[in-house]
């Protein structure tokens, strides 16, 4: 069974930094698939965050331009890990974020970054 | 004010079939795949059809998609109460260099 697991996630002051982690498990040739980070706001719809692209792209990454420049999407295929490394976050960051396969249908849970002084 | 348009809200009684629409423009359901989540109450989104038609194991062939020039179409046949959530259209778009979604629709089973 493949499952995704988002973690990292907690209360942080506006300025301040966090790092989410998503890690697949049962999920074969993890380096073949592009990984997806999305968030909703709460009682918002989804907005997608940035892209991990797969293996034969060189794990080239893009951004929302919402978080182009605050936001860092890393992977580490010996771990089977996808990171979501967020600087500068303000209040309009607050959300479940999610982490996902785009053409495989497996999510997260999600794990919620609530950005608050 | 998402790049892709849906309907806020649809609704239907058990039995009855449904549409969502989805418009968008040359640059994203015009040129590229769509794809389309569920999301029930209070869970993460579940892929409903990826790379425009094609379904997941396990998903019912209830669902069905129409796709022409920049729009598409989820249709839900045979409305079951189990179907009332969230849904959202999303592809990629070519202008903005990224994924975009839909604003979402609510369906209601009356």
């Amino acid at each position: 069974e493949v499952q995704l697991v988002e973690s990292g996630g907690g209360l942080v002051q506006p300025g301040g930094s966090l790092r989410l982690s998503c890690t697949a498990s049962g999920l074969t040739e993890f380096s073949d698939h592009h990984m997806d980070w999305v968030r909703q706001a709460p009682g918002k719809g989804l907005e997608w965050v940035g892209r991990s692209r797969n293996k034969p792209n060189s794990y080239t990454t893009q951004y929302a331009a919402s978080v182009q420049g605050r936001f860092t999407i890393s992977r580490d295929v010996s771990t089977n890990s996808v990171f979501l490394q967020m600087n500068s976050l303000t209040t309009e960051d607050t959300a479940v974020y999610y982490c996902h396969t785009v053409t495989l249908p497996y999510w997260g849970r999600g794990t919620l970054v609530t950005v608050s002084s | 004010q998402s790049v892709l348009t849906q309907p806020p809200s649809v609704s239907g009684t058990p039995g009855q079939r449904v549409t969502i629409s989805c418009s968008g423009s040359s640059s994203n359901i015009g040129s590229n795949y769509i794809y389309w989540y569920q999301q029930l109450p209070g869970t993460a989104p579940k892929l409903l059809i990826y790379r425009d038609y094609q379904r997941p194991s396990g998903v019912p062939d209830r669902f069905s998609v129409s796709k022409s020039g920049t729009s598409a179409s989820l249709a839900i046949s045979g409305l079951r109460s189990e179907d009332e959530a969230d849904y959202y259209c999303a592809g990629w778009d070519d202008g903005l260099r990224g994924r975009v979604f839909g604003g979402g629709t609510k369906v209601t089973v009356l």
